[in-house]
């Protein structure tokens, strides 16, 4: 079964801080991976594509890792902002075309 | 200006009724898709279509219908609706390139409340 988690749940940071955010997906045989931002009662804003082939990607403040054989990826928000507090999630792309989601992770930064 | 548009924005209506809901992208995309986003967040996705051929079709109830006139329109009607249909739907979008379905775009979702 391919299922996608992600560590933690919801997490509260001082601005200024660096934030850390973890996906770990079962089946390694992916295509990508995409992370998204979700503000409340908004639709998803696509942040960050990593094909299988790559180990990472970065724009701006956001840098995503993937370490396919692991089974792993992470987010790092630099320099975290009140306006970055929103849900991330962690979305992973089979060869079937299915692009299964983590729950997020809900992210608030304190001023 | 908005690449992925679903129309309407909310829907409450009651159980039993039969209703639509629409989404168009201006991308250029030749793939679509429908999701649903529980109370819980979590989302699954339901339907895809590519060039207006159906290409997933995940374990959800025949009341739900999904239909594709062109590339850049996905509709889905929903028959007999059931308060269990209450969430959110998103439809998203992204191009197929050498085989491999690339970035996908997310309409703003269409809240569904079945009283």
């Amino acid at each position: 079964k391919q299922e996608v988690t992600q560590i933690p749940a919801a997490l509260s940071v001082p601005e200024g801080e660096n934030l850390v955010l973890n996906c770990s997906f079962t089946d390694s045989a992916i295509y990508n991976l995409q992370w998204f931002r979700q503000d409340p009662g908004k639709g998803l804003t696509s942040l960050l594509l990593i094909q299988s082939s790559q180990r990472e990607q970065t724009s701006g403040r956001l840098n995503a890792s993937l370490d396919k054989s692991s089974g792993r990826s992470t987010l790092y928000i630099a320099a975290s902002q009140p306006g970055d507090s929103a849900t991330y999630l962690c979305a992973v792309r089979y060869g079937n075309n299915r692009l299964a989601f983590g729950k997020g992770n809900q992210v608030v930064v304190i001023p | 200006d908005t690449a992925v548009s679903q129309t309407p924005k909310y829907l409450v209506t009651q159980m039993g009724n039969d209703k639509s809901i629409k989404c168009e992208q201006n991308l250029g995309h030749d793939t679509m898709y429908w999701y649903k986003q529980d109370s819980k967040k979590f989302l699954k996705i339901m339907f895809s279509y590519n060039n207006k051929e159906l290409i997933i079709n995940e374990t959800v109830p025949n009341r739900f219908s999904p239909k594709s006139p062109d590339k850049a329109h996905l509709n889905l009607h929903i028959n007999s609706l059931e308060l269990g249909d209450s969430a959110v739907y998103f439809c998203a979008s992204s191009q197929a390139i050498a085989g491999a379905y690339n970035e996908q775009f997310f309409g703003p979702g269409t809240r569904l409340t079945v009283l």
